[in-house]
């Protein structure tokens, strides 16, 4: 059965740092998410992707975050100048964008910024 | 943005008996209502979804959804240790895809 796969599953950084977090979608999908899990808080959404540019972002998506899918295959999450309260799961999520839109998630990166 | 509530639980179950989880949201024109499954440090798992009034039946699960009353619960039949797990609820808000979801109500089965 297809799946969503991220890379790396976990990541510590330094404050400070860029990161870049990697996923592969299914394969037929079109709608691409990131969302993130501070620990013990609720799952967030960040940004969606369709058609190669951001169909929505929430408030949490400013500038130190952006989004790019360089491949056929791969879409990713970049964060730069990471600051402590970025520690989180991210998980990126795809759908087919059909009717009720279902939404397949990966199994996550956990990022440590120290 | 709108909000998706859930008591937080703990629910405590024993094996066998059946599990009912709720949830409320304030969006009247959402959709579409998921529910996922999420074990201690993993990613949510789709259980199911419902966009129609009425009960959806899934193996031991049946998702019910009320939209006037915009509350939606999952059942659990024959509840096992296995389904020891946080349940998110989960919809998009109107006219949107990204999904707002729930704190997620922790179920514990006890054998």
């Amino acid at each position: 059965e297809p799946e969503v796969t991220q890379t790396p599953s976990h990541q510590v950084t330094q404050m400070g740092q860029e990161v870049i977090l990697r996923c592969v979608p299914i394969s037929n999908h079109l709608y691409f998410y990131w969302y993130r899990q501070i620990l013990g808080q609720k799952v967030e959404f960040l940004v969606s992707f369709y058609n190669n540019e951001i169909s929505e972002k929430s408030e949490i998506f400013d500038d130190q975050f952006s989004v790019e899918r360089p491949d056929g295959s791969n879409f990713t999450l970049k964060i730069r100048s990471t600051k402590l309260e970025d520690s989180a799961m991210y998980f990126c999520a795809s759908s087919d964008g059909l009717l009720t839109d279902t939404q397949y998630f990966g199994p996550g990166t956990r990022l440590t910024v120290l | 943005q709108k909000e998706v509530e859930q008591n937080s639980g703990p629910l405590s179950v024993p094996e066998g008996a059946i599990a009912s989880l709720n949830c409320t949201y304030s969006d009247r024109g959402s959709q579409s209502f998921f529910w996922y499954r999420q074990y201690s440090g993993k990613s949510p798992e789709l259980i199911m979804f419902i966009y129609s009034n009425g009960d959806k039946e899934d193996g031991r699960f049946t998702a019910q959804l009320n939209k006037a009353s915009q509350y939606v619960s999952l059942l659990i039949r024959d509840s096992q240790p296995s389904d020891s797990a946080t349940y998110l609820c989960a919809a998009p808000d109107t006219g949107r895809r990204a999904l707002t979801f729930g704190s997620g109500t922790r179920l514990q089965v006890q054998p």
